[in-house]
Order: C-alpha cells, then sequence, then structure tokens
C-alpha cells in the first residue's frame, strides 16, 4: 500500500528542473506532497485531489493522473533552497484516511 | 498560533523503561496524528485521533504503545518496555477536518533506546 516514489536521489545544479514521481496500487483519492530538510520537520507543499488536477506553488507544480494512480511533481528552476527530502502522502477512500507515506526523493541542490 | 509543539525533543532510555511524549496541536485542528520516522525512510502510521476518538492504530502497533488525547487537545504517546528497535522520530502531525487540509508537523521527539 505504500506508494513508491522515483527517483530516490536526485542532483541538480541551480537552475535546472527536476521531476518527482509517486506511484499507487491502489486507487487514489489525494496526493500531498511534503519537504523535508534535515533534522527538521516535513512541511506541507500541497495537495492534489482525485480529478486530475494539477496545482502550482512558485517554481513548484504538481499534477495527478487518476488513470495512472500517479502524481508528479515539477520543480522549475531550482534554488538551493529546494534542497531536501520530498516526500508524497497518500489518501485513499474519501480522504478521511491517515496519509501513507512514501520512502522520499532525496533532492540536493549545488551552486 | 506556535504550530504544533512536542515535548521532549530527545529522549535517551534504557532498555525496558516506559517513555510518555507529549504533543500539543494547532489549537483550531481537530484532528491529530502520530507517526514514526527511522533513517530513511518516510513517516510511519501509528495512530490517529478526530477530537479525542481514537479512530484508527497501525496493525504494526504493539500493545505496548498506547495514546491518548484528554478532551480533543492535546496528546500522548506512552511505550512501555521500550526495546532497541523503538528507537526512531516520533512525530505527531494535526489537521483541520475535510479532504483539503495538509498535515502540519511537529518538529518530533527523538527516541534512543540504549
Amino acid at each position: 500500500q505504500q506508494p513508491v516514489q522515483s527517483p530516490q536521489a536526485v542532483i541538480l545544479r541551480e537552475g535546472e528542473d527536476a521531476v518527482i514521481n509517486c506511484s499507487s496500487s491502489k486507487a487514489l483519492y489525494s496526493v500531498h506532497w511534503y519537504r523535508q530538510k534535515h533534522g527538521e520537520a516535513p512541511v506541507f507543499l500541497m495537495i492534489l485531489l482525485k480529478g486530475g488536477e494539477q496545482k502550482g506553488h512558485d517554481k513548484i507544480s504538481a499534477s495527478f493522473n487518476e488513470k495512472k494512480q500517479q502524481s508528479s511533481l515539477y520543480l522549475t528552476a531550482s534554488q538551493l533552497s529546494y534542497s531536501g527530502t520530498y516526500f508524497c502522502g497518500t489518501g485513499y477512500f474519501s480522504g478521511n484516511t491517515p496519509l501513507v507515506f512514501g520512502k522520499g526523493t532525496r533532492l540536493s541542490v549545488i551552486a | 498560533d506556535t504550530g504544533v509543539s512536542q515535548n521532549p525533543r530527545h529522549k535517551i532510555t534504557k532498555r525496558g523503561q516506559n517513555v510518555t511524549f507529549r504533543c500539543d496541536p494547532i489549537s483550531e485542528h481537530n484532528r491529530l496524528y502520530w507517526y514514526r520516522q527511522t533513517l530513511g525512510q518516510g513517516p510511519e502510521f501509528l495512530t490517529y485521533f478526530q477530537n479525542e476518538a481514537q479512530l484508527e492504530k497501525s496493525r504494526l502497533l504493539s500493545d505496548r504503545f498506547s495514546a491518548e488525547r484528554p478532551k480533543g487537545s492535546f496528546s500522548t504517546l506512552e511505550i512501555q518496555r521500550t526495546e532497541q528497535g523503538d528507537s526512531a522520530m516520533y512525530l505527531c502531525a494535526s489537521s483541520g477536518q475535510g479532504r483539503v487540509y495538509g498535515y502540519t508537523f511537529g518538529s518530533g521527539t527523538r527516541l534512543t533506546v540504549v
């Protein structure tokens, strides 16, 4: 039931783009994205609901493909501050079930 | 609002001892979650509350773990007879009720069992 994230790790230079994927074997109701910096708590980025909507937050956006049960997080023109581990959290059924988190994707942005 | 607060930040205990952690959620949030995170892994669900009612517990949670949320305010997580495998970061999160709310996490309590 745990969603699968890919890639496990990625290294970018400032200004480059990245895509992080999150796939589920079960029908998804919602997908949350969080970023966690070393030694800190995960911080909420955005939520996507069943319906295939796309959301954006500054230069970070995400999409939800209901047919594929997959969400993708897009980071464009990456900045040093984007470094951290990105987790997707998946919600099932009505969305009232607790999130199940993937193992994370470690993103390192270098100058 | 100061966010989600967890105490203590760090706890070192000897194997076999009992430990208790506290979480103070955002006051207007009626949902409270406990997760456990080990190095290199995502948060793993333990249990959650809606107001004072404990609605779900992970099947992975042994009977040594118990959680309460009296009066729907703060919550405590107790681990009895700690084992070395209990060493982890214990995260608390809260959210409003409804499908559009993300979780706000606390800074966690890092437990080390020696």
